[in-house]
């Protein structure tokens, strides 16, 4: 059973757009969403992170949104660039487990035309 | 420069063969991790050390081994390897155990299994 779902599977926006990746999990004691951005050939990064105690994270042009009680979150990418394309993974962990011990979504595939 | 070193970048084997894939790291951190990626499975973890010793072990298969030689090693040791080990391999380090700080990944190891 997969705990983390991330949809769409690949994305594809213009440059100037608002790419919207959606993600929602299982377990209800997850309480740590990161969410890390991988180009090809390199390993992922964490881009913009959150806390259960928040409804919403704001770094630039990244911003997540986070509903607990339909245990759904989204990452919003306003004014998408070329330099956006990327797989985008969502993440979660416990508060009782250690930080590393992170449950990956699939992806979402995105690509950003100019 | 990378912080986080792994090598080989690929690597090809023999059903059957024996592998290690080598980790340092150069952030100072004290938590090291293992995680998988295959093109069936999303990004798993395999293992977690802290100072050294292991404190989670997720992955079934005694034919895993992690050996930490020094506190910014972690190499992965695999024997009898399978055409289903085909992943990428990922590296990955925090500066404590603890739920605190971001997890960083290493560029991966990428292993194909004949």
């Amino acid at each position: 059973q997969q705990q983390v779902r991330q949809s769409p599977q690949s994305l594809t926006v213009w440059e100037g757009e608002t790419a919207i990746l959606n993600c929602s999990y299982e377990d209800s004691t997850f309480n740590y969403f990161p969410w890390y951005q991988q180009f090809p050939g390199e390993g992922p990064a964490l881009l913009i992170s959150i806390r259960s105690v928040s409804d919403k994270k704001e770094d630039g042009r990244f911003t997540i949104f986070f509903n607990k009680r339909e245990k759904k979150l989204s990452l919003h990418i306003t004014d998408s660039q070329p330099g956006d394309s990327a797989t985008y993974f969502c993440a979660a962990s416990p508060g009782t487990q250690v930080v590393g011990q992170l449950t990956f979504g699939r992806g979402t595939r995105l690509q950003v035309y100019a | 420069d990378p912080k986080i070193i792994q090598k080989p970048k690929y690597l090809v084997a023999v059903t059957g063969s024996e592998k290690i894939l080598i980790c340092e790291q150069y952030l100072g951190h004290n938590a090291m991790y293992w995680y998988r990626q295959s093109a069936k499975k999303p990004l798993e973890f395999m293992f977690s050390y802290s100072y050294q010793k292991l404190m989670d072990n997720q992955t079934a298969s005694s034919r895993f081994q992690p050996q930490s030689s020094k506190k910014n090693h972690l190499d992965l040791q695999i024997t009898a390897l399978k055409p289903d080990d085909s992943a990428t391999y990922f590296c990955a380090s925090s500066q404590d155990a603890e739920n605190t700080g971001q997890l960083y990944f290493g560029e991966g190891s990428k292993l194909t299994v004949l």
